[in-house]
């Protein structure tokens, strides 16, 4: 059964300094892996995805993660956080069996300091 | 493109009645939609995964009675919380996939903020 850990459910961050927040998997086939953000009473917008095309993954707004299949980890990173960036960032793995099925991790809140 | 929508994006209902919650795929054949059910502060809760012209599947715990979904259409499916009680007040998100898009990757509505007094 495939599943998601997020570590850490606030990870605080200055403006200007690095994002880094973690995601490990768990799956017996090769996953697809997501990263999306959710801002306050809205719905999920896609980061980035992991497809197995490239371990090294570049999305929206400035993010990329790594796909390491050793470490089972696909940890989202930002070189510069922005205010705009404070949300809850969810990562999500799905399998090519099982109906389709996505599960999401507990989600990180990323909080950014003036 | 692929852009999901929700209707109503808030309803507030009294104990007992019942709501009904629409997700429409505007711009591609959802052949398959999923509900999700979110509480505050906490991760997204997969209820069913409904596949257009057949009976959805419910996750593990969830009433089937209580949460009837509908997939008449490529385009709608919907949820309807029925004598809803105030347990049932949460935040419900639907995403809807078509077979031809690859990876998996699914396109979320706005949510639905369902509140029962």
């Amino acid at each position: 059964a495939q599943s998601v850990t997020q570590l850490g459910s606030h990870v605080s961050v200055s403006e200007g300094a690095l994002v880094l927040l973690r995601c490990n998997y768990s799956s017996s086939v090769p996953p697809y892996l997501f990263w999306y953000v959710q801002y306050p009473n809205q719905g999920l917008q896609l980061l980035l995805k992991y497809t197995s095309a490239a371990t090294l993954v570049k999305g929206i707004n400035g993010f990329e993660a790594e796909f390491k299949k050793s470490e089972t980890s696909f940890h989202l990173t930002k070189p510069s956080a922005h205010m705009s960036d404070a949300a809850e960032y969810f990562c999500a793995v799905s399998e090519g069996t099982g109906g389709f099925k996505t599960i999401f991790g507990a989600g990180t809140r990323l909080f950014v300091k003036a | 493109g692929a852009v999901v929508s929700q209707h109503p994006s808030w309803v507030i209902c009294k104990s007992g009645t019942s709501v009904k919650i629409e997700c429409r795929s505007l711009d591609f054949q959802a052949t398959t939609m999923f509900w999700y059910r979110q509480f505050p502060k906490q991760s997204l809760m997969l209820m069913a995964t409904s596949n257009e012209g057949s009976k959805a599947t419910y996750e593990q715990g969830v009433e089937k009675d209580k949460f009837l979904i509908n997939h008449a259409s490529l385009t709608l499916s919907t949820l309807t919380v029925t004598s809803a009680h105030p347990e049932d007040s949460s935040f419900y998100i639907c995403s809807a996939r078509d077979l031809v898009m690859p990876y998996n990757e699914q396109f979320f509505g706005p949510g639905t903020r369902l509140t029962v007094l």
